[in-house]
């Protein structure tokens, strides 16, 4: 149990397209679920709380209009990079918080998605 | 502030053991996290500590001690597969993550 999926796992597009990423739970619903990103050897940088049915939370530095997130249902939340530039190619992942995951709401990850702008 | 620290990268021989440590300041403390991720993939779960003391499961075990601030992976009978970034973490009072920058660490056979 506690997976989660992410799509598209590669994505390339051109400078200036938009492009959306999915991240569902697949056997669990998600209150909660995380976007992250993370530059080659870097580690993860948490862009933004995803609350479903409400808006999203952004850390400091992170462009709301930029990254619009969407969290309509409990098993699924959206990561959409608006006019994507080469600076924004990068490895997104996301992570849901299992409602029962015991005394430490244990975070699941996706797989990622890695994000190339020509 | 929060901050984490972890070794950038350590090096160790096939059949060996190798104990990656953590050290950790940060606001309101819910839990350790460590994980492991190969490159070009996302993190995979390998322990959690909330009390003090030795978590073992299997070739790995975890240890915690929230008076000092550290924690340490040890890593048992060390196999190619081990190869990977060793990510530290921990779970704020809002149960965010805060992310080490995680340590490379290369198995040599």
């Amino acid at each position: 149990g506690a997976v989660v999926s992410q799509h598209p796992s590669r994505v390339i597009c051109k400078s200036g397209t938009s492009v959306k990423i999915e991240c569902r739970s697949l056997d669990f619903q998600a209150t909660t679920m995380f976007w992250y990103r993370q530059f080659p050897k870097k580690s993860l940088m948490l862009m933004a709380t995803s609350n479903e049915g409400s808006k999203a939370t952004y850390e400091q530095g992170v462009e709301k209009d930029k990254f619009l997130i969407n969290h309509a249902s409990l098993t699924l939340s959206t990561l959409t990079v608006t006019s994507a530039h080469p600076e924004d190619s990068s490895f997104y992942i996301c992570s849901a918080r299992h409602p029962t995951s015991g005394d430490y709401n244990e975070q699941f990850f996706g797989p990622g998605t890695r994000l190339t702008v020509l | 502030g929060q901050n984490i620290d972890q070794p950038t990268e350590m090096t160790a021989t096939e059949g060996a053991i190798v104990q990656i440590n953590c050290t950790y300041q940060t606001s309101g403390f819910n839990g350790l996290f460590w994980y492991q991720q190969h490159a070009g993939e996302a993190p995979t779960f390998l322990s959690y500590n909330v009390l003090d003391g030795l978590e073992e499961k299997g070739r790995f075990s975890s240890f915690l001690s929230r008076s000092k601030g550290y924690s340490y992976l040890l890593l048992k009978e060390l196999q190619m597969k081990d190869s990977a970034s060793y990510l530290c973490a921990t779970m704020d009072s809002n149960y965010q993550l805060i992310w080490g920058a995680g340590t490379k660490l290369i198995i040599k056979p």
